[in-house]
């Protein structure tokens, strides 16, 4: 069975320093992720693909197969980057999974 | 450009009673999918749809029904419902039958079943 694993519900950070949201995955073939932020009152957006190997916002996240996880990560937390994101798991028969979620906030 | 468009964005019902969710996407997209959102449950997929005339059941599909007669729609039918599907029901569509490149959303229902 596929799934996706956020440990973490709630994540504070002080703006500034670095931020480290953890994803971590089981799937029997070649994964496929990303992650996705919910902002307060908005839609669901895509914020990177691993296969796109993409910064963006200045978020990064480096898909690492042998501990199985998809951290995402950014050096500077800014406040506008508090929002609910979640990590997402594409399996070869099109369903798409979703981790639980984790709420971010940056404090001032 | 509307992208992913759906009606209504809230809804009470009563148990037992049934009714239609509705999702419109002007992208052309071939993929198509409803998704449930509780607390601590994340989202979890209830249907989708890799084309007109196909549907296919997602990890939570029970309770619900969906059917894809346009490229443009996506309908979720709630046939008699139960307070355990009071939760927020968000449409998702994507270019291709794979959606590789990610999903576009829709604002979401707030669904309350008394």
């Amino acid at each position: 069975a596929q799934r996706v694993t956020q440990p973490e519900k709630l994540l504070s950070v002080f703006k500034g320093a670095p931020v480290e949201l953890k994803c971590n995955y089981s799937y029997s073939g070649s994964p496929e992720l990303f992650w996705y932020v919910q902002y307060s009152r908005q839609r669901l957006q895509l914020l990177l693909r691993h296969i796109s190997r993409e910064s963006i916002k200045g978020f990064t996240a480096d898909l690492n197969k042998g501990e199985t996880s998809f951290h995402l990560k950014k050096p500077f937390a800014q406040e506008e980057d508090s929002a609910m994101y979640y990590c997402a798991l594409i399996d070869t028969g099109n369903q798409f999974y979703f981790g639980t979620g984790t709420s971010l906030t940056v404090i001032p | 450009n509307a992208g992913v468009t759906q009606t209504p964005k809230f809804q009470v019902l009563k148990t037992g009673q049934s009714m239609t969710l509705q999702c419109a996407q002007d992208m052309n997209h071939e993929y198509m999918s409803w998704y449930r959102q509780d607390p601590g449950m994340g989202l979890r997929l209830i249907h989708y749809s890799v084309g007109a005339g196909i549907t296919d059941q997602g990890e939570v599909p029970n309770g619900y029904n969906v059917s894809r007669s346009t490229t443009e729609d996506f309908p979720l039918r709630l046939l008699s419902a139960a307070p355990s599907q009071t939760s927020v029901y968000f449409c998702a569509s994507g270019p291709g039958t794979h959606p590789t490149y990610g999903y576009t959303f829709g604002s979401g229902t707030r669904l309350t079943v008394v």
